[in-house]
């Protein structure tokens, strides 16, 4: 069956514009994670979802950084006001059940901040 | 800060040898898993061992989780040159959500 898939793969911006990037988890999927990831680095966590609700969205950065996912299914990472820092690979990942599950990872999303 | 470790943080080897990379982790947790990266974005996970377990295999993988002293260990026998990947552990902290990834081992596999 189809994996996970983000859109889009690449994605480049100017310093101040808004982002977002979508994440489409596997059907049935309940759990959905946000990682954002520097090169040399091991993925960073962002925030969780299960279902519909962020049940855990303390790994996000600052006010400017938002998810969402008001179906359950697709979900919606967005950003104001990006910053050169902000440059990273950001990964969705997506589980059959509760955060002790296999994570199943999409090829992620490269965010270039001119 | 990141709950996992890994050492060593790039490891060379020649085909057909073992490899062996270990994590550490801080807080205690529910389970551990194993990821690999290539070059590239996607993880692919490995295998996942439960804080009540302390060795499992799946193939040419091995891997033993130590939880008195919260470290886990990544065996991969007779490697390939296909083995050549970044490889992470990550924990899910016992109570909650989050999963931690360390920092990665880079292996190298020599043909």
């Amino acid at each position: 069956g189809a994996g996970v898939s983000q859109t889009p793969s690449n994605k480049v911006t100017e310093k101040g514009k808004y982002v977002e990037l979508r994440c489409d988890p596997i059907s049935g999927h309940t759990a959905l994670y946000w990682y954002r990831q520097s090169l040399g680095q091991g993925p960073e966590f962002l925030i969780y979802f299960q279902g519909t609700g962020a049940a855990d969205d303390s790994g996000l950065p600052n006010d400017r950084f938002f998810a969402v996912r008001p179906e359950g299914s697709v979900s919606t990472l967005k950003i104001q006001r990006t910053e050169r820092g902000d440059s990273a690979v950001y990964l969705c990942a997506s589980s059959p059940g509760s955060g002790t599950d296999t994570q199943y990872f999409g090829p992620g999303t490269r965010l270039t901040v001119l | 800060s990141q709950q996992g470790e890994e050492d060593p943080q790039a490891l060379s080897i020649q085909e057909g040898e073992n490899a062996t990379m270990n994590c550490s982790y801080k807080t205690s947790i529910n389970n551990l898993q194993w990821y690999r990266q290539n070059s590239g974005r996607g993880l692919v996970h490995l295998i996942l061992i439960r804080s009540n377990e302390r060795e499992k295999h799946s193939g040419r993988l091995r891997v033993t989780l130590d939880t008195s002293k919260k470290s886990s260990s990544l065996l991969i026998t007779a490697s390939r040159a296909a083995d050549t990947a970044s490889y992470f552990c990550a924990t899910d902290a016992a109570g909650g959500f989050k999963t931690i990834f360390g920092a990665g081992t880079r292996l190298f596999v020599k043909a």
